[in-house]
């Protein structure tokens, strides 16, 4: 269990719809990670979130948007999905301080576009 | 786009080590090699990391050259449940300064009975 949480697990929706994915860092956690891993893309970085600023963008459509709370948990929505958005998302966090920190996985969510 | 090269696929037996090969020839002085390995579509998985020296844990030992230009990761001794995919990373973490994992293809690793 690496200490990071993401809701839901499973979540199948229609295309056009909106999601909100949820993630809780590990305790104290300052940084939040989002990434999405479909079957022929591999892992990719979306949003970088660290005690609340965006700190980098990598491949995020601009249907996406995430935000980080002021208790840290963070949330990523997806708005018109596509079939093509089908995806596994993936939370991470890591701490702030420490050269060489950790950066530590929550299972996924996975989401199903239909 | 990663930094980093490795073999796409790699085949161990059972019991044996597993020497999994990364290239970082443009690795920056303030940048670690990082470890990472999928099983099947679980979270990736922390490895280990390291910047220069030699690094070992209950999971595996990190050889870095002493360029640092490659390093190789080794499972001792590899069973059925490392059967996994591997990423070799490298990444400036410095700090409130770090920078996200960027993952490449990988190395799919599978143990043999």
């Amino acid at each position: 269990d690496s200490g990071v949480t993401q809701t839901p697990k499973h979540l199948i929706t229609a295309t056009g719809q909106r999601v909100t994915l949820r993630c809780s860092p590990r305790s104290g956690d300052l940084s939040v990670y989002w990434y999405q891993q479909s079957l022929d893309q591999g892992l990719q970085f979306l949003i970088h979130y660290y005690n609340g600023e965006e700190r980098a963008k990598g491949n995020i459509l601009e249907r996406f948007s995430a935000q980080q709370f002021p208790d840290l948990h963070s949330e990523l929505n997806l708005s018109s999905l596509e079939l093509g958005d089908s995806a596994l998302y993936f939370c991470a966090s890591s701490s702030r301080t420490g050269a060489g920190n950790t950066i530590y996985f929550g299972e996924g969510s996975w989401l199903t576009v239909v | 786009d990663a930094k980093t090269t490795q073999p796409p696929s790699m085949d161990c037996a059972e019991g044996r080590a597993a020497n999994l090969p990364c290239n970082h020839s443009t690795i920056s002085g303030n940048e670690y090699v990082y470890w990472y390995r999928q099983i099947h579509s679980q979270g990736p998985q922390y490895i280990i990391h390291g910047l220069k020296n030699n690094e070992t844990n209950e999971m595996a030992s990190l050889i870095i050259t002493e360029d640092r230009k490659s390093s190789t990761l080794i499972l001792p001794h590899a069973t059925l449940r490392d059967t996994a995919v591997y990423y070799c990373i490298v990444r400036v973490a410095i700090g409130s300064g770090n920078t996200p994992l960027v993952f490449g293809k990988g190395t799919r690793l599978s143990v043999i009975a």
